[in-house]
């Protein structure tokens, strides 16, 4: 059974950083074919891609973050981490962690509840 | 970056109805194309991934086709449980970009 889950501190000032974590099961960083992504959605607004990372370690990012964003896995704990730099109020959003395998053509079939990000001025 | 339009961004439909949603990618991407379903408060839903190819356990009354450029998502016999918002992805390319998102509301 696949899982997976997002945390994050809720509440932070602008300018800070924000750190993510997607803590997952049900399949590993290990096998090929096998990717997480980030995703997140302003309040009544659509989604929008923010990076991804793949099971060799490659990674793209979504470049109208500005090289804000980071991401990076720790395979052996299942977990993947999103950092996003100097955050503003246009930051506040809910973020999403999903799984992507090649097979589904990079498709996202597995998603997590989600975790909720306000930036504060 | 590859540009998703999506349309309509919303539609008025009937129980029983079908309906159609389409996205046009600004350059072509092969069918390297998903849809999901996103109901109120909670995470998206991989329906159609590949353009057409139908997501494990989804009813069969969700359907996708094209390829290029053009891509038609449609739902046949809508159910009360499908008014809710779809969306498109392109995963040709990063950033791997997304439709602006369709409501659906019942008639």
């Amino acid at each position: 059974q696949v899982t997976l889950k997002e945390s994050g501190p809720g509440i932070l000032q602008t300018s800070q950083t924000l750190n993510l974590t997607c803590s997952f099961s049900g399949f590993s960083l290990n096998t090929s074919g096998m990717g997480v992504g980030w995703i997140r959605q302003p309040s009544g607004k659509g989604l929008e891609w923010l990076a991804h990372i793949w099971w060799d370690d490659v990674k793209r990012h979504n470049p109208a973050l500005k090289s804000r964003v980071t991401i990076s896995k720790d395979t052996s704990s299942s977990q993947v981490f999103l950092k996003i730099a100097s955050v503003g109020t246009a930051d506040s959003a809910t973020y999403y962690c999903a799984r992507i395998e090649d097979g589904y053509y990079g498709a996202m079939d597995y998603w997590g509840q989600g975790t909720s990000v306000t930036v504060s001025s | 970056d590859i540009q998703m339009t999506q349309s309509p961004a919303s539609q008025s439909a009937s129980l029983g109805e079908s309906v159609t949603i389409t996205c046009l990618a600004s350059q072509t991407i092969g069918t390297w194309l998903a849809w999901y379903q996103q109901k109120p408060g909670k995470s998206p839903q991989l329906l159609i991934y590949g353009a057409t190819s139908l997501a494990d356990g989804v009813p069969s009354r969700f359907s996708g086709s094209g390829s290029g450029t053009k891509f038609s998502f449609k739902i046949s016999s809508l159910q009360a449980e499908d008014f809710v918002s779809y969306y498109c992805q392109q995963l040709y390319s990063s950033p791997c970009t997304f439709g602006g998102g369709t409501k659906l509301e019942i008639k």
